[in-house]
């Protein structure tokens, strides 16, 4: 079982903002790093699928990087927004049907 | 995108009756289904791994008798709690992966069902 772990817990910031927050995740065995946003009442969305260390992807004003040789992956919201508020996930496949083990997220709020 | 539906969205029942749970893609086929459970302020946590025209697959510590999961056509795939207890109240949710759309390893989520047993 992986341990996947990400920080803060809770995130409060004003509209306007730049926020990030980390994953982390066990540097061997390495297959593949997800981001979900899920917001409340709403299904997870994917956000992102990062494979190669260096990795950098940008979904509009969300970006993410990965460091697969330390372990970690940031998400970057620039100008936070209220309608970012939702809580992000990431995940890390294993296993014989790459099932993924995810961490407890991080809730973001982001204050008009 | 690729929608996954779940049916129901909550159910209250009493303990020792059965729940069916049911996780649909609707828009692509899905060989393999996974099925989560979270806790309050708890992350999702894998129970099994449901795949078409075979048995599920089951993380450790989910008790495959208890869980019943039944996967019989490539868009459709059934939870169903059986003689649920109280302890059994919490958030289920599935996912999919669609092999044709995208990144393979993408997983696309229903919107979840809570359930109550009183």
């Amino acid at each position: 079982i992986l341990n996947v772990e990400q920080s803060p817990q809770s995130l409060h910031v004003q509209e306007g903002d730049s926020t990030n927050f980390t994953c982390s995740f066990p540097s061997s065995n390495f297959y593949a790093l997800h981001w979900y946003r899920w917001e409340t009442a709403k299904s997870p969305e994917a956000l992102f699928v990062m494979t190669l260390n260096g990795d950098e992807k940008k979904k509009g004003r969300i970006s993410a990087t990965l460091n697969t040789k330390e372990g970690y992956s940031y998400l970057y919201i620039k100008g936070s927004q209220p309608e970012d508020s939702a809580t992000y996930l990431c995940a890390s496949p294993s296993g014989s049907a790459r099932q993924l083990t995810f961490g407890s997220g991080t809730q973001l709020t982001v204050l008009p | 995108g690729a929608v996954v539906s779940q049916h129901p969205s909550w159910v209250i029942c009493k303990s020792g009756t059965s729940v069916k749970i049911e996780c649909r893609s609707l828009d692509f086929q899905a060989t393999t289904m996974f099925w989560y459970r979270q806790f309050p302020k708890q992350s999702l946590m894998l129970m099994a791994t449901s795949n078409e025209g075979s048995k599920a697959t089951y993380e450790q510590g989910v008790e495959k008798d208890k869980f019943l999961i039944n996967h019989a056509s490539l868009t459709l795939s059934t939870l169903t709690v059986t003689s649920a207890h109280p302890e059994d109240s919490s958030f289920y949710i599935c996912s999919a992966r669609d092999p044709f759309r995208g990144n393979q390893e993408t997983q696309y989520f229903g919107p979840g069902t809570r359930l109550l047993v009183l």
